[in-house]
């Protein structure tokens, strides 16, 4: 079955430190898709990326970087120079597409604090 | 485009009273879903549709139903509804019902259960 772990519960760094946010996942599909929500505190979910198994390539996105492998099937999120705006709950999520059962499975998520 | 859309907001009901929550997108989106947002548990799939007249069981369905008599829309019941169903409620629509799209979400609702 399939299964998204967020070890963390809560992170607090100090602005412009760096952090890494991780995700462990399980599938026993060889296709699926990861992706990363952002919950600031307003409450809304924002996405931040999506991936798939068969790109095991990193991804930057100024501050932001990805970090997928498969061989640990882990999945983290690196933020570099960390700012008070990116205090927010942080959720990892997988999709398998070839299962057919159409769910997306979210992680518990992490709360990432940001002291000025 | 409004994106997706939940009414209310707000929403405090007695045990055992019904109710409907309302979602709607306006982006022709094949698949929409529908879950439950509770301290420590992360976001729990309620139920969702991959197209209008299809709909299938999440990972909390009991005490909830669902359909899907337009592409628009997905509203969710609450039949009798109980303490143990107070909970921030999201509605999320996706582009494909193949899954690979990410998914955009409506902003909640918070529903208290008295």
């Amino acid at each position: 079955a399939q299964k998204v772990t967020q070890a963390q519960t809560e992170i607090s760094v100090v602005e412009k430190e760096d952090v890494t946010l991780d995700c462990v996942y399980e599938t026993r599909d060889t296709t699926y898709y990861l992706f990363w929500y952002k919950q600031p505190p307003s409450g809304e979910l924002v996405f931040l990326i999506r991936r798939n198994s068969f790109d095991e390539q990193n991804e930057i996105s100024g501050r932001y970087s990805w970090n997928f492998q498969k061989s640990t099937s882990s999945f983290n999120f690196t933020i570099t120079a960390s700012q008070v705006v990116d205090s927010a709950v942080y959720f990892c999520a997988l999709s398998e597409s070839t299962s057919g059962t159409y769910k997306y499975i979210f992680g518990t998520g992490t709360r990432l604090k940001v002291l000025a | 485009n409004a994106g997706v859309t939940q009414t209310p907001k707000f929403q405090v009901l007695k045990t055992g009273q019904s109710m409907t929550l309302q979602c709607a997108q306006d982006m022709n989106h094949e698949y929409m879903s529908w879950y439950r947002q509770d301290p420590g548990m992360g976001l729990r799939l309620i139920h969702y549709s991959v197209g209008a007249g299809i709909t299938d069981q999440g990972e909390v369905p009991n005490g909830y139903n669902v359909s899907r008599s337009t592409t628009e829309d997905f509203p969710l019941r609450l039949l009798s509804a109980a303490p143990s169903q107070t909970s921030v409620y999201f509605c999320a629509s996706s582009y494909s019902r193949t899954r690979r799209n990410e998914q955009f979400f409506g902003p909640g609702t918070r529903l208290t259960v008295l």
